[in-house]
């Protein structure tokens, strides 16, 4: 079973739609990550949350919203989805007792927007 | 600001070592981490460096020099499993558990 479990996989919507990508954890973190990676750039933070009361935004936060409804489950939402938004998005957690802050991945969504 | 560099690409055939290099400016800083990442895979943690050295850990190793900037992973005795993105990204500390990651450097190992 995986540890960091997200939904769906793959989604195609259109221009415009209102989107939620969901994760889920069973690792018992407190921390909890999205990012989204495209080709040649890189992995790039958009929100995450140290706790189930804190949420913090990335470096691409803009079109972007999260709600954190439990410390296991983190998901993020795109009001009106663009084009410029289909991505691979990955979500993450890590656990503030373990001094190296080690990030655990989810397997990703692809996300088009046509 | 911040600002990763590190190779866009590198091949290697299969029993060979390889160094991937990254130099890294960032505001802010308490280690380093290199994710392995495989073709539309999750990235899978590889290493953490905070102290200046190399540590090995298997078949791969990974060395830090905060005052240069600079890490590599050293990875020998290839395998064509190895093939796949190498991602070098600091620990920005101060700002706790937001690492910044670079673009990644696609390693192919050859037969």
């Amino acid at each position: 079973d995986a540890d960091v479990t997200q939904t769906p996989r793959n989604r195609i919507t259109k221009t415009g739609k209102r989107i939620m990508l969901e994760c889920s954890q069973t690792k018992g973190h407190d921390r909890m990550y999205w990012y989204r990676q495209d080709p040649g750039l890189g992995l790039r933070l958009i929100y995450y949350s140290f706790d189930v009361k804190d949420i913090n935004k990335g470096e691409i936060s803009d079109g972007y919203s999260v709600s954190r409804q439990a410390q296991a489950k983190f998901s993020l939402s795109l009001e009106s989805a663009i084009p410029n938004q289909t991505a691979l998005y990955f979500c993450a957690t890590s656990d503030h007792r373990d001094s190296k802050n080690i990030q655990y991945f989810g397997a990703g969504t692809r996300l088009s927007v046509l | 600001g911040q600002n990763i560099d590190q190779p866009t690409e590198m091949t290697a055939t299969e029993g060979a070592i390889v160094q991937i290099n990254c130099t890294y400016q960032t505001s802010g800083f308490n280690g380093l981490f290199w994710y392995q990442q495989h073709a539309g895979e999750a990235p899978t943690f590889l290493s953490y460096n905070v102290l200046d050295g190399l540590e090995e850990k298997g078949r791969f190793s990974s060395f830090l020099s905060r005052s240069k900037g600079y890490s590599y992973l050293l990875l020998k005795e290839l395998q064509m499993k190895d093939s796949a993105s190498y991602l070098c990204a600091p620990d920005r500390g101060s700002t706790l558990g937001r690492l910044y990651f670079g673009r990644g450097t696609q390693l192919t190992v050859w037969p």
